[in-house]
């Protein structure tokens, strides 16, 4: 089935050390998007990629950054985690050309502890 | 810029019942789409329903309907026959300009058996 897919689930990581989040999807799509989302919040758009094309938002911290190397893959790069970055971190996909209009595909997140 | 306003933290539904999750929204885009996702405990979104703006009827996707009312601007999302498994958090949600999608805060909905 096609799907989206982030590895790992559960990430641990200590607070200043770098950590890579990871998502990918066989479903073609062209757009690729990150997400935080903290307890009981709404998640909030981080950035996304149309094709290659790199869409930071303006209040994501410089802290987060994000690599695409091709449709299928794309990573989340937290150089320096602090306790307020423990969040649950959604990848979506979505393809212009749906009827749908920008209908979002997520994947089932990644839940960050930061120590 | 695009806005959604859900008001209703929780709500709670006898099992069987009929739910209405309320939704506003406000953008400044002429064409633009409207969402509803559930989240359950889990963590992952499911995709439940969507609503085009120019839509002439109301989206109906299994036992979710999408009460579409234009000029209040409001999408609620309408659960009938509630089942145990409905129970998650529902979360509504409009695109608009470049590839950007606006959540609201969200409405946790609890079954009761």
């Amino acid at each position: 089935d096609a799907m989206v897919i982030q590895n790992p689930r559960y990430q641990v990581t200590q607070f200043g050390k770098p950590v890579t989040l990871s998502c990918s999807q066989t479903l073609n799509h062209n757009v690729m998007y990150w997400y935080q989302q903290k307890s009981s919040q709404a998640p909030k758009l981080l950035f996304h990629y149309y094709d290659k094309d790199f869409n930071n938002e303006a209040d994501t911290p410089d802290n987060f950054q994000s690599r695409r190397p091709n449709t299928s893959f794309c990573f989340l790069d937290i150089r320096s985690p602090g306790l307020g970055d423990a969040a649950m971190y959604l990848c979506a996909t979505s393809r212009t050309s749906s009827d749908r209009g920008r209908e979002q595909y997520f994947g089932p997140g990644t839940r960050l502890t930061v120590t | 810029a695009q806005k959604i306003t859900q008001t209703q933290p929780g709500m709670f539904v006898q099992e069987k019942e009929a739910v209405t999750l309320d939704c506003t929204y406000d953008t400044s885009d002429p064409s633009y789409g409207l969402f509803w996702y559930k989240q359950p405990s889990s963590g992952e979104m499911i995709f439940l329903i969507y609503q085009g703006s120019y839509d002439q009827q109301n989206a109906t996707e299994g036992r979710y309907s999408l009460n579409f009312q234009k000029a209040r601007k409001s999408a609620n999302l309408v659960i009938s026959a509630s089942q145990l498994g409905d129970s998650a958090m529902y979360f509504c949600a409009t695109n608009g300009g470049y590839q950007k999608v606006t959540f609201g805060i969200g409405t946790k909905l609890q079954v009761i058996p």
